[in-house]
């Protein structure tokens, strides 16, 4: 059972300040690993993906792997009350079959204006 | 460019029923994924079709299975209802397999079960 775990949250983080989120996962085979944001009531949407260790930014949006600890999170610098939402870690698994996207539970990320 | 788009929106059923819904994905994409989403499990992978072939099952019972058509459109069918399945049903689809790349998630279809 290929597993992928979130803090469910909520986090709270005051306006401005930077919201960091994370997520592990269980199968050392994956190769490519995405953040999807979901609103209250929306469906999710895609918001990072990331393929190599390290770092990779958008705009406010930072994230980072590391493949050896297994560890994958999510930066926002200059949180915003708009970026309010509960953020998906999916995890693509390799081998196919009854693994093909896994997606963590959601961490529930309130800014505070 | 139209979105991922869901049919219906809401339905609900008695246990013991069927029911289908459909999924059409965006324009040009091969791909398409079902998830069910509830409150206590999360989003939780159903299927994946490419090309008409479905390439990955989720952990649910036979009752659960789903098709994809030569234009890419993609059903879904839960046979028995039971109490249990009530959720949202979520559609997806991406230009490449899931392992490739952005997913493009319809609004849902949301099945109550009584």
């Amino acid at each position: 059972q290929k597993e992928v775990e979130q803090n469910s949250g909520p986090l709270s983080v005051p306006e401005g300040a930077i919201a960091s989120l994370n997520c592990t996962y269980s199968d050392r085979g994956s190769q490519s690993f995405f953040w999807y944001r979901q609103y209250s009531g929306k469906s999710p949407e895609l918001i990072m993906s990331i393929y190599s260790n390290g770092d990779k930014e958008d705009g406010r949006f930072t994230a980072q792997l590391n493949k050896a600890s297994q560890y994958v999170s999510l930066l926002i610098r200059d949180s915003q009350p708009s970026d309010s939402a509960t953020y998906l870690c999916a995890v693509p698994h390799s081998g196919g079959g009854a693994d093909g996207l896994t997606f963590g539970k959601g961490t529930h990320l309130i800014i505070q204006p | 460019k139209a979105g991922v788009t869901q049919t219906p929106r809401y339905l609900i059923k008695t246990r013991g029923q069927q029911v289908t819904l459909s999924c059409s994905p965006i324009s040009g994409h091969r791909s398409v994924s079902w998830y069910q989403q509830t409150p206590g499990q999360g989003l939780q992978f159903l299927f994946e079709y490419f090309s008409e072939t479905q390439r990955n099952k989720g952990n649910f019972p036979g009752r659960f299975s789903g098709r994809q058509f030569s234009n890419s459109r993609s059903e879904m069918n839960v046979s028995t209802l039971e109490l249990g399945d009530s959720a949202l049903y979520l559609c997806a689809s991406g230009l490449g397999p899931i392992k490739t790349g952005e997913l493009f998630f319809g609004e849902g279809s949301r099945l109550t079960v009584l």
